[in-house]
């Protein structure tokens, strides 16, 4: 079965500057996708980033980039010049194989970050 | 589009007692799935459906049963409520056309006393 581990459960960050959030998984599958999910104090959940696993270029979106090591089971998100509306809960997030019907996500635990003025 | 919206957005239950989560989605969308957020456990899959009027089991389904008898609602169930049910509970949709991204709900805390 696979598994997510978010090994950080809250960050802080001065705004402006960088930060980098860790996540590793487990799987014994060679293709899958990896999610960056972002719930502010509102509860929605907004998809920040994803990333292929046959692809080796890291996905980046803005000001969000990942560091993705697929030898090593890694998939951090860096967040470069941080802003007050970037405070919120991080879940990173595996999509296994198609199997029973459809795609299944298993999320980490999630860390929360915290953007200081 | 008003994408995926849950009702109600909070509710307190007695143990015992029991109500329906409502899930709509209007983009058409194929697959439906309700999970449940609890503090340092991530989401957990709760039960998913690929089609209308078919339903399955995830991760974490004892306690709840489901139901998608229209293609836009899902519909989750609480038989007899229990205080380990107090959580915060999301649905998601997700279409092959789009490449199966979920996107989710604003989410229902139910608090079970």
């Amino acid at each position: 079965a696979q598994t997510v581990t978010q090994s950080q459960p809250e960050m802080s960050v001065q705004e402006a500057e960088t930060v980098t959030l860790s996540c590793t998984y487990d799987t014994s599958e060679s293709d899958y996708y990896l999610f960056w999910y972002k719930q502010p104090p509102s509860r929605q959940m907004i998809l920040v980033i994803r990333q292929e696993a046959y692809k080796q270029q890291n996905a980046t979106e803005n000001r969000f980039s990942v560091n993705f090591q697929k030898a090593a089971k890694s998939f951090s998100l860096k967040i470069s010049d941080s802003q007050l509306g970037d405070a919120a809960m991080y879940f990173c997030a595996y999509r296994s194989q198609f199997t029973s019907g459809t795609y299944k996500y298993i999320f980490g635990t999630g860390t929360r970050l915290k953007v200081l003025a | 589009n008003a994408g995926v919206t849950q009702t109600p957005k909070f509710r307190v239950l007695k143990t015992g007692q029991s109500m329906t989560l409502l899930c709509a989605q209007d983009m058409n969308h194929e697959y439906m799935y309700w999970y449940r957020q609890d503090p340092g456990m991530g989401l957990r899959l709760i039960h998913y459906s690929v089609g209308e009027g078919t339903t399955a089991k995830g991760e974490v389904p004892d306690g709840y049963n489901v139901s998608r008898l229209k293609k836009q609602n899902f519909l989750l169930g609480l038989e007899s409520a229990a205080p380990s049910q107090t959580s915060v509970y999301f649905c998601a949709s997700s279409s092959r056309t789009d490449d199966y991204e979920q996107y989710f709900g604003p989410g229902t805390r139910l608090t079970v006393t």
